[in-house]
């Protein structure tokens, strides 16, 4: 089956850095890909997609990168700030359209 | 538009009890899909309902089953509950296979 994993479960930054945090998954014949950020108490919410003909993709602030020779995927959330504390998952999408979600890396912004 | 609906929000159930949670996906979503999370869990797939079938089923006991409705409202139930079964239980909808979910806020169920 496929497995999702995060390198790191938490991740603390000063308030104005950059944020990387990043996601390993196993299924090569992955094709999409999504970052999501719950917040406490709500549902996960979708922030950024990739599909796998790309390698490279810039939203507001955030900007996700797959690498699929080492099948890794990251989140780069620049200039972070207190609203960005969060955990953040990653979900892989298999050729069957059945997403995978990693455990979650939880982001302390530190002000 | 109204995003995915849960409820109710907050369950509190005993062992033995069974429990039915309710999602109303956004409109024109006919793809809903159930996860269970848990704290170093992640989220683990139930399973997904299209047109009123259920399309993929995850690696839950017999006890977790779903249904849904003609208007893609769906239901989920849990008999028989177990303390482990506590968890939020989210909803998720989605136009088709296409695209990413969009989730609801979820139901905390709690078992004692």
């Amino acid at each position: 089956g496929e497995s999702v994993g995060l390198h790191l479960p938490t991740l603390s930054v000063q308030e104005g850095d950059n944020s990387i945090i990043n996601c390993a998954y196993s299924n090569s014949a992955s094709d999409y890909f999504i970052w999501y950020k719950q917040e406490s108490g709500k549902g996960p919410q979708f922030i950024i997609d990739i599909r796998s003909n790309m390698d490279k993709r810039q939203g507001q602030r955030v900007t996700v990168l797959l690498n699929k020779t080492v099948k890794h995927l990251s989140l780069q959330i620049a200039a972070t700030q207190p609203g960005d504390s969060a955990v953040y998952f990653c979900a892989e999408r298999d050729t069957g359209n059945q997403f995978y979600f990693g455990t979650g890396t939880s982001l302390t912004v530190i002000p | 538009k109204a995003g995915v609906t849960q409820t109710p929000r907050y369950l509190i159930k005993t062992r033995g009890q069974q429990v039915t949670l309710s999602c109303s996906p956004i409109s024109g979503h006919r793809s809903v899909s159930w996860y269970q999370q848990t704290p170093g869990q992640g989220l683990q797939f139930l399973f997904e309902y299209f047109s009123e079938t259920q399309r993929n089923k995850g690696n839950f006991p017999g006890r977790f089953s779903g249904r849904q409705f003609s208007n893609s409202r769906s239901e989920m139930n849990v008999s028989t509950l177990e303390l482990g079964d506590s968890a939020l239980y989210l909803c998720a909808s989605r136009w088709t296979g296409e695209y990413g979910y969009t989730f609801g806020s979820g139901t905390r169920l709690t078992v004692v």
